[in-house]
């Protein structure tokens, strides 16, 4: 089993929808968790960390329940710039991050 | 501030030569690392160095890979006798602590092998 498990996708939605990417880690010991966002041929860039109380920045939402070892990440009112591939990061307090293999959000108008 | 460095962007080599990747962290950084990005799969870390120190190198390959951060001038990703299955993506990623707060990414070395 993967570590870090992601739904590949891609998920095609219209302009101003709300699309969830969701993302289930196998790691209880985990103890920070991110999202990243990587366009084609692009270095993966932080979008947000993930707080268990949840936490929002404009249009994205991130959730994190411990207990189902379970992150979410919430995208309101997509633009066409949010097109992607969303990818769910979790850290052990060691020296590595452990990505998941990332969702895709194709945003058309 | 420029942010992480990494060349060359693009190399091309053929089966059996060596591949030299080179990452010079964001100012200020001491801590860098390695991570593999294979065709339609996530990132995967390689290791991790500090200042000429290796510091945990547990998702590098056992053969034909090393990496070094000298003193002085950038690390660098030694890739020996390349194969196709090198054919990747090599992020470099810095931060001024260890992992587990921010680190950046540089805009990666893309090896093809033929």
């Amino acid at each position: 089993r993967k570590e870090v498990e992601q739904d590949p996708g891609p998920f095609n939605v219209p302009e101003g929808a709300t699309v969830a990417f969701n993302c289930t880690y196998s790691n209880s010991a985990s103890q920070s968790f991110f999202w990243y966002r990587q366009d084609c041929r692009k270095e993966p860039k932080l979008l947000m960390s993930v707080y268990s109380s949840g936490n929002e920045d404009g249009r994205f939402t991130a959730q994190l329940n411990r207990a189902s070892q379970y992150i979410s990440l919430l995208i309101r009112d997509s633009k066409l710039s949010d097109s992607a591939t969303y990818l769910c990061v979790v850290n052990k307090n060691t020296d590595k991050l452990i990505f998941g293999t990332g969702t895709r959000l194709q945003v058309f108008p | 501030n420029a942010g992480v460095m990494q060349n060359p962007r693009h190399l091309v080599r053929r089966r059996g030569q060596e591949a030299r990747l080179r990452c010079s962290p964001m100012k200020g950084h001491s801590h860098v690392y390695w991570y593999r990005q294979l065709p339609e799969e996530g990132l995967k870390f390689m290791v991790y160095l500090q200042k000429e120190n290796i510091i945990d190198e547990s998702g590098m390959p056992k053969e034909r890979f090393s990496a070094e951060f000298p003193k002085e001038g950038p690390s660098i990703l030694r890739i020996q006798q390349v194969v196709r299955g090198d054919s990747a993506a090599y992020f470099c990623a810095s931060s001024s602590q260890p992992a587990g707060n921010t680190i950046y990414f540089g805009e990666g070395s893309w090896l093809t092998v033929v």
